[in-house]
């Protein structure tokens, strides 16, 4: 079964500290979704790409939080300086379908990478 | 007000027992549907979609009440193995498809 890869599994890091999170989505899906999870929380979206192309990142804390997937396959999520409160799972997605208003939007996600933030 | 609302639980069930939960979404026009189970500190992976007309996929039945904008999920015949969050997930009608995650039903299936 084609997975959708994740590293690092696990962050331990100071506040003020630069993190970066890899994803590489299955291959053919041309959506690929970045999400956080707050333990006992839901997963939040933080930036949504089709392709290359960013199409919402309204939930993205850009002072801090960067995204980037330039040849639309693999991608990073970049945390600068992380905080106290980012710690959390941080949830790599993707998707077969465009994220249009009538795609199927059947996400397969990645193991995760749980980042702590001392 | 959240969009996507849960009871966090938990619902603790003896095993071979039915339970059921519901999720109620906020935006009238929203047109898809889902049920995601998480394993705990485990990724979200796909249970069920929801139709309008109700499904079934084994033991579980979704439903759907656009009426009163709540989506349930049933367990029959509950298993130890059923013992997760089940996150229920809701497309926005933006035109990039945005879905929005409740923040989930903890169900502990006992023996």
């Amino acid at each position: 079964e084609a997975e959708v890869a994740q590293s690092p599994r696990y962050k331990i890091t100071e506040k003020s500290q630069a993190v970066a999170f890899w994803c590489d989505p299955i291959s053919g899906h041309a959506t690929l979704y970045w999400y956080r999870q707050i333990l006992g929380q839901g997963p939040e979206l933080l930036v949504q790409f089709q392709d290359e192309s960013v199409v919402d990142d309204s939930q993205l804390p850009k002072d801090r939080f960067s995204a980037e997937r330039l040849k639309g396959v693999d991608s990073t999520l970049k945390i600068q300086p992380a905080e106290l409160g980012d710690s959390a799972m941080y949830l790599c997605a993707s998707s077969y379908q465009t994220g249009g208003p009538t795609g199927a939007n059947v996400l397969t996600f990645g193991a995760g990478s749980r980042l702590t933030v001392l | 007000r959240k969009e996507v609302e849960q009871d966090p639980g938990p619902f603790n069930v003896p095993e071979g027992a039915t339970v059921a939960f519901n999720c109620t979404y906020s935006n009238s026009a929203s047109q898809s549907f889902f049920w995601y189970r998480q394993d705990c500190r485990k990724e979200p992976k796909l249970l069920m979609s929801v139709y309008s007309s109700g499904n079934e996929d084994g033991r579980f039945t979704a439903q759907l009440n656009r009426a009163s904008q709540y989506i349930s999920l049933l367990i029959r015949d509950s298993k130890l193995s059923d013992s997760a969050t089940y996150l229920c997930v809701v497309r926005e009608t933006d035109s990039w498809g945005k879905l929005q995650f409740g923040a989930g039903t903890q169900v502990v299936v006992t023996p």
